[in-house]
């Protein structure tokens, strides 16, 4: 499976700013996601990034709070914009593999204060 | 109706037990089916894929009903490093990869 790294690991930001996630994959991939997983929940998709188009949006995220982007096929940001205390979650990477499977990065796990 | 509806545990089970975690989907479009573990503060990993003719992994067996939409996960012989979250995992396919996560069910094995 792809190795997958997320930087920062964690952080704690005031509200009102934005924080920009990286995730680094060690190989190609095609199709790369971003989830959030709030405290106690499971994970939600916020959108699918494929490499040269805009990122698909799920139902209750938009790109001018949650802006993506995809340079190349190995490396994809996620930005959380003008934050609030409701924005503290942890934020997931994945990458998708053979079979419809799909392998996450460790995670950032931001608190707003 | 959530789209995809797990047992809320948490289960708490001696060393050695079998047991058995439960979940339903909402989607009959669903394509692929899968099990992932997530321990405390760790991302999801997967567990297995979910076949419909039903598959083992050592001491885990999953199997699906796509007629009731139905998975299920049963762990045998249960041990203190099964202690984790176990979600349940449905892709609807038709485009993109797109998973959507059960809300978990909690293991805990205890000595």
């Amino acid at each position: 499976s792809a190795v997958i790294s997320q930087k920062p690991s964690r952080d704690i930001c005031q509200r009102g700013t934005s924080l920009t996630i990286q995730c680094q994959v060690d190989s190609q991939v095609t199709m790369m996601f971003w989830y959030r997983q709030q405290p106690g929940q499971s994970l939600t998709l916020i959108a699918t990034a494929n490499q040269g188009s805009e990122a698909t949006y799920e139902s209750g995220f938009v790109i001018d709070k949650f802006p993506i982007s995809r340079p190349n096929l190995t490396f994809s940001t996620l930005t959380v914009s003008n934050m609030s205390p409701e924005d503290s979650s942890i934020y997931l990477c994945s990458v998708d593999a053979s079979y419809n499977e799909q392998f996450f990065g460790p995670g950032t796990r931001l608190t707003v204060l | 109706r959530k789209e995809v509806e797990q047992d809320p545990g948490p289960f708490n089970v001696p060393e050695g037990a079998t047991v058995a975690f439960n979940c339903t989907y909402s989607n009959s479009a669903s394509q692929s089916f899968f099990w992932y573990r997530q321990d405390c503060r760790k991302e999801p990993k997967l567990l297995m894929s979910v076949y419909s003719s039903g598959n083992e992994d050592g001491r885990f067996t999953a199997q699906l009903n796509r007629a009731s939409q139905y998975i299920s996960l049963l762990i045998r012989d249960s041990k203190l490093s099964d202690s984790a979250t176990y979600l349940c995992v449905v892709n609807l396919s038709g485009g993109y990869n797109k998973l959507i996560f059960g809300a978990g069910t909690r293991l805990a094995v205890h000595p």
